[in-house]
């Protein structure tokens, strides 16, 4: 079975420039979340969804980022400008609603933004 | 207060020891606590999950529990140097929806 995918799994670009990560969650799953991982921060969720809806942004740091689900299998992170503090492992999470809480990691997506 | 704690590490043990990694949490209606490794630069990998106080031994691993305390802990024995990585602790916080607050993790090193 096909776990979570990620693209792209490496993202170097330039301050200011457009980033659009994106994100497959396991088939079945209706919770997608969104993390960041940093040496000094830790894993932090930015937002997640359930059934496609946006639950809790609050982790979103600022307006520069943005994240959206259209459908069941599909979500993007979005950061607008990007800016050198950007810079991080995204990785992107799913699980089931109705279940205890496991949820499945994808490989990541590391942003390098100079 | 961090609503998930755990000592950063790291923490060194020989191998075919017993390594202890153990964390705490703030939120007293927490009912699911996992377990994830996550080797350098490799994705979290769910290794343990446990939901009732007491102990749940999967293979090498076994995860306690102690709501009482609010506290949960993870077990390697004969641990391997295979067993080097980082250890995040994730508790489902409150009753209700599924988010994970994760802790900030402990190194494990397991020495030759």
């Amino acid at each position: 079975d096909a776990g979570v995918i990620q693209s792209p799994r490496h993202e170097v670009t330039e301050m200011g420039q457009e980033v659009t990560l994106r994100c497959k969650p396991i088939s079945g799953h209706n919770s997608l979340f969104w993390y960041r991982q940093t040496m000094m921060r830790g894993l932090e969720l930015l937002i997640y969804f359930n059934n496609n809806v946006p639950i809790d942004d609050s982790g979103m740091p600022e307006d520069r980022f943005s994240a959206k689900m259209p459908n069941a299998s599909f979500s993007t992170l979005k950061i607008q400008p990007s800016e050198p503090r950007d810079s991080a492992v995204y990785f992107c999470a799913s699980s089931l609603v109705q279940g205890r809480g496991e949820a499945f990691f994808g490989q990541g997506t590391r942003l390098t933004v100079v | 207060q961090k609503e998930v704690e755990q000592n950063s590490g790291p923490l060194s043990v020989p191998e075919g020891a017993i390594a202890s990694l153990n964390c705490t949490y703030s939120d007293r209606v927490s009912q699911s606590f996992f377990w994830y490794r996550q080797y350098s630069g490799k994705s979290p990998e769910l290794i343990m999950s446990i939901y009732s106080n007491g102990d749940k031994e999967d293979g090498r691993f076994t995860a306690q529990l102690n709501k009482a305390s609010q506290y949960v802990s993870l077990l390697i024995r004969d641990s391997q140097p295979s067993d080097s990585a980082t250890y995040l602790c994730a508790v489902k916080v409150g009753a209700a929806g599924n988010m994970l607050t994760f802790g900030g993790g402990t190194r494990l090193m397991v020495k030759p």
